[in-house]
């Protein structure tokens, strides 16, 4: 059975920080990784979609890195700002034709200005 | 295109009552998902849908139902709703052919059960 973990729960870092935000997930036979933001009562924002044959994606100052081999992803936030204080999930998607996704807990980002 | 909405955006129920959660998308998706949000247990898979008239059981389906009559909408039922029930349900829908299935999600719907 799939497991995601995300490590750690919360984070606080001050403002212009760079930082990374890890996941692992337990079976390495994954169709593709996705890292998601969500703001307090909303819904889930997509960020950044890694195939399970590519090794990162860039989108603005967000990296994601991808090794399946070793069951991890990093999410990579530069020049860290107030306005990216949210919570970050990774979700995984099985190699069955489901589509189903495996969430992680999620790390709680707070950057204080 | 506005994208998945979930209807209501938030309900207070008692025990023993029933409702109906309602998502719709207007992305032509094939596939649609429900899944809880409970604050230490991260998102969990409800029901989904891989297609107009088919539903298959997620990971926590118990006290739910669920249907899918029409391709753009994907109906969550309680039938007698219970307080483990209190929780926020979202929607998502993907397109298999398009961009590495990502998952588009719904605003929420945050129901409490008293």
């Amino acid at each position: 059975k799939q497991e995601v973990t995300q490590i750690p729960a919360a984070l606080s870092v001050p403002e212009g920080e760079n930082l990374v935000l890890n996941c692992s997930f337990t079976d390495s036979a994954i169709y593709n990784l996705q890292w998601f933001r969500q703001d307090p009562g909303k819904g889930l924002t997509s960020l950044l979609l890694i195939q399970s044959s590519q090794r990162e994606q860039t989108s603005g100052r967000l990296n994601a890195s991808l090794d399946k081999s070793s069951g991890r992803s990093t999410l990579y936030i530069a020049a860290s700002q107030p306005g990216d204080s949210a919570t970050y999930l990774c979700a995984v998607r099985g190699s069955s034709n489901t589509g189903k996704l495996i969430f992680g807990q999620g790390t709680t980002l707070q950057v204080k200005p | 295109n506005a994208g998945v909405t979930q209807t209501p955006k938030f309900r207070v129920l008692k025990t023993g009552q029933s409702m109906t959660l309602l998502c719709a998308q207007d992305m032509n998706h094939e596939y649609m998902y429900w899944y809880r949000q409970d604050p230490g247990m991260g998102l969990r898979l409800i029901h989904y849908s891989v297609g107009e008239g088919t539903t298959a059981k997620g990971e926590v389906p118990d006290g739910y139902n669920v249907s899918r009559l029409k391709k753009q909408n994907f109906l969550l039922g309680l039938e007698s709703a219970a307080p483990s029930q209190t929780s926020v349900y979202f929607c998502a829908s993907t397109n298999t052919s398009l961009r590495g299935n990502e998952q588009y999600f719904g605003p929420g719907t945050r129901l409490t059960v008293t």
